[in-house]
């Protein structure tokens, strides 16, 4: 069975601070996938990750993949409060059409 | 605004009815996903279509059913509701399968009582 972990599950960190979320996947897979959610609203798309070494940075997020580990980060600089909310990974498979999500971790960034 | 669209927002009813939420994919998209939300769950991958095909199926209930439209919008069927269905039910959508970023609509919020 596919296990998609992710951790911490949660953080609290202060603003300027960094910090890197991790997520392992128990299963061979070659596409990765960020989302952000706010409380109560839908899921926004951050990055997709598509081979393995893929690196993508938008804004103050960079996310990575590392398929031979099995392990993706979100890598977060220098932290602002707007970034506040739960980050999801999840790993899809190119030989079927679903993709699992991660735990998620519930970020908060104190001024 | 990702473009998918799910009604009814939100949405209560009692144990033992049947409900259906509606999704339209974004304009061009031909996979729907459904997923569900809850607490103790997370994310639960349920069911995909592929322009009016069934694709793959994940943790979905017998009493849950769904389908694609040829116009392409989907509805998920919920019967015999039990308290433990309350949830948040998301569609998302994409162009074709994964290779494509996926766009979650602002979901359905059942509660069952």
């Amino acid at each position: 069975e596919l296990k998609v972990e992710q951790n911490p599950l949660f953080l609290s960190m202060q603003e300027g601070k960094n910090y890197t979320i991790y997520c392992n996947y128990s299963t061979t897979s070659d596409r990765l996938y960020w989302y952000r959610q706010d409380p109560g609203k839908s899921l926004e798309s951050l990055f997709v990750l598509l081979s393995n070494g893929a690196v993508k940075q938008e804004g103050r997020l960079m996310a990575s993949l590392d398929t031979k580990a099995r392990l993706s980060t979100l890598h977060i600089t220098a932290a602002v409060h707007d970034l506040s909310a739960t980050y999801f990974c999840a790993v899809g498979f190119s030989t079927g059409n679903q993709f699992y999500f991660g735990t998620g971790t519930s970020l908060t960034v104190i001024p | 605004d990702s473009g998918v669209t799910q009604t009814p927002k939100h949405l209560i009813t009692a144990t033992g009815q049947r409900v259906t939420l509606r999704c339209s994919p974004r304009s061009g998209d031909l996979s729907v996903y459904w997923y569900q939300q809850s607490l103790d769950q997370g994310l639960q991958f349920l069911i995909q279509y592929y322009n009016g095909e069934e694709r793959a199926k994940g943790n979905i209930l017998e009493r849950f059913s769904a389908q694609q439209f040829p116009d392409l919008h989907s509805e998920l069927n919920l019967s015999s509701l039990e308290l433990g269905d309350s949830a948040l039910y998301f569609c998302a959508s994409s162009v074709a399968g994964l290779k494509n970023t996926i766009y979650f609509g602002e979901g359905s919020w059942l509660t069952v009582v």
